[in-house]
């Protein structure tokens, strides 16, 4: 079965600490792993898509690396606006448009 | 439109009663998606439509739920006879194509049964 496993569920961080959030997933062929940003009230925002294993995308202070297993999100330098919850979605190579997503990280930047 | 329009954005209901979630895609957009979002829970997938196709309804949870997309545009979610295990936020998202990840996702509406 397809899943999506995020970690940590909650993350306090103080603005300019550095960190990563992690996405495991399983999948019966990886077509793409997504990364959603989504603030309280508000559908999720589109943020990057990986296809495949080494691939890394980058976006002011958000990259995303992707293995064989994992994906992860890196934040350096955080700023208060970062805060929000992240999603990690996966879509099957045999499922055309159907993603699996995560629980989610919530991100708190405290000033 | 600018984005994915979803009506109402709140929507409180009787138990036992039917309810219609309205989500107008982005202009051009030929693949619509619902998703529902419990409070504490990950999206979970319910249908795709793309194009002309045959829409992919293995999320709707129960025969009580279902959904049409008028002239590949505009896409209604009909929940029949509520139940409080069906309060949640119903997010409608659209995509140029089918099977792209980039979706533009509406700011959803949230269902509270009573």
């Amino acid at each position: 079965e397809d899943q999506v496993t995020q970690s940590p569920e909650a993350l306090r961080l103080q603005e300019g600490e550095s960190s990563s959030l992690n996405c495991s997933y399983t999948v019966s062929g990886l077509r793409g792993l997504f990364w959603y940003r989504q603030d309280p009230g508000k559908g999720p925002e589109f943020l990057f898509t990986l296809y495949s294993a080494g691939e890394e995308k980058e976006k002011e202070r958000l990259k995303a690396t992707l293995t064989k297993k994992e994906s992860f999100l890196h934040i350096t330098a955080p700023k208060p606006e970062d805060s929000a919850t992240y999603l990690c979605a996966v879509q099957a190579s045999s499922n055309t448009g159907k993603l699996i997503f995560g629980q989610g990280t919530t991100l708190q930047v405290k000033p | 439109g600018a984005g994915v329009s979803q009506s109402p954005s709140n929507k409180v209901t009787e138990k036992g009663k039917d309810v219609e979630l309205r989500c107008d895609p982005i202009s051009g957009h030929t693949a619509l998606y619902w998703y529902r979002q419990s409070l504490g829970q990950g999206l979970e997938f319910l249908i795709y439509f793309q194009g002309n196709s045959a829409p992919d309804k293995s999320g709707l949870p129960s025969d009580r739920f279902s959904a049409e997309r008028t002239g590949g545009s505009v896409s209604t979610l009909t929940i029949q006879r509520t139940q409080q295990e069906d309060s949640a936020v119903y997010l409608c998202a659209s995509s140029p194509s089918g099977g792209s990840g980039g979706y533009t996702f509406g700011s959803g509406t949230r269902l509270t049964v009573v």
